[in-house]
Parts: structure tokens; C-alpha cells; sequence
């Protein structure tokens, strides 16, 4: 089982659409959550990080459910620019390792 | 803004010959990570240093792969011999401190292709 589990999709969505993607977790003792975002054939850049308190950032919301080891994140109102491939990402331990899930392909369509 | 650099971006090579990539940090940032990501999964570390020295090499194919940090600042990353398993995209990233609540900022990575 891998430790960070994601939908690959992809996710099709016609623009000013809603989408939301889920991300399970393995290890418990995980210490920090991100979503990063990954355009094709470039570097992953941070989206956001994911607090225990739901976090919001314009369009993005991302929730972590500690207890059932989930993090979601939704977008709102989706723009042609939002195609991209989505990453969960935990960070399990004070020596910074990040471990990513598969990532999630979005494209908004016209 | 300060950015992750890395060379080359693009490198076909042939299967048993060597090649290396370089990466400069962010100045002032004291720990870099080599990921290599293949085609549709997510980056995974293949080692992480703290100033010059290895913290984490665990997922490094210590047979043919190797890393250096001798300064603390910049960064290569080898691989001899190479096999065609090993096309993929290597990312280097670097951060202040390992820890929270640092963010880890990636370069451009470099694209290898063996053939």
C-alpha cells in the first residue's frame, strides 16, 4: 500500500465548476500536509498547506481529517488556468522528507 | 525571487554510460533534497543533505547512483551505469531547515532520457 493514495483521474470539468479531490494517508504519526501543484513538464510549486482547522485560500479550500487520515481539497468556480496536475504531500517527520502521492490531473474545459 | 537552479534541463543519454546533474540552492538555505519523478507518479526522495552532510539516503541505489554536497551549498548528483529504468525527471529542491513550517521550493529539474 502506498503511504500517500490519491485518485489519478482525470478529473474533466467544464469552467466556473466545483471539483474536489481526496488524499488518504498511511502513517499516523505524519506531521504536516501540503498540496502542491505540478503544470506539465514543470517543477511542483506549493499550493497550500492543510491545517487541522480547514484552510482557506480564494477558490482552494483544503481540510485534513487527522483521524481518518484524509485531506481534501476543493476548488471553486474552476478557471481554464487551474488545469493541472494536483499533489498531496505529507510530511512525516522533523527530518523534512516529503512523501507524494500520484498525483491528481485536472482539466477544465471552455 | 530566489530560485532553485539546475543543469541541464534536458539529457538523452545511452544505457552503461554516466551522467551527472548539478543543482545550486536557494542561498542561505541549508538542507537539498534529490527527488526523481517518473512519468505519472509523484516525486520520491532519493536523498536529502544537511549542509554537506547525508541525512537521508535510504531510497538511494547506492550501486550506481551517488551525491555530494562537499561545500554545503551546491549539489551532484551521478549515476554510473545508467539503465533505461532510470528516465525520468530529477528534481533538486532545497529549504532554510528541514523541519516545519519550512517549505521545500523545487528547481526546474532536469529531464534524463536513456536510451
Amino acid at each position: 500500500r502506498k503511504e500517500v493514495e490519491q485518485d489519478p483521474g482525470p478529473f474533466n470539468v467544464p469552467e466556473g465548476a466545483t471539483v474536489a479531490f481526496n488524499c488518504t494517508y498511511s502513517n499516523s504519526a505524519s506531521q504536516s500536509f501540503f498540496w502542491y501543484r505540478q503544470d506539465c513538464r514543470k517543477e511542483p510549486k506549493l499550493l497550500m498547506s492543510v491545517y487541522s482547522s480547514g484552510n482557506e485560500d480564494g477558490r482552494f479550500t483544503a481540510q485534513l481529517n487527522r483521524a481518518s487520515q484524509y485531506i481534501s481539497l476543493l476548488i471553486r468556480d474552476s478557471k481554464l488556468s487551474d488545469s493541472a496536475t494536483y499533489l498531496c504531500v505529507v510530511r512525516s517527520s522533523n527530518t523534512g522528507k516529503l512523501i507524494f502521492g500520484q498525483g491528481t490531473t485536472l482539466q477544465v474545459k471552455p | 525571487e530566489a530560485e532553485v537552479a539546475q543543469s541541464p534541463r534536458y539529457k538523452i543519454t545511452e544505457k552503461s554510460q554516466a551522467v551527472a546533474f548539478w543543482c545550486d540552492p536557494i542561498s542561505g538555505h541549508a538542507t537539498l533534497y534529490w527527488y526523481r519523478q517518473i512519468l505519472g507518479q509523484g516525486p520520491e526522495l532519493l536523498v536529502q543533505f544537511q549542509d554537506e552532510s547525508v541525512v537521508d539516503d535510504s531510497q538511494l541505489p547506492k550501486d550506481r547512483f551517488s551525491a555530494e554536497r562537499l561545500k554545503g551549498v551546491d549539489s551532484t548528483l551521478k549515476i554510473q551505469p545508467a539503465e533505461l529504468g532510470d528516465s525520468a525527471m530529477y528534481l533538486c529542491a532545497s529549504s532554510l531547515s528541514p523541519g516545519p513550517p519550512e517549505t521545500q521550493y523545487f528547481g526546474p529539474g532536469t529531464r534524463l532520457l536513456v536510451l
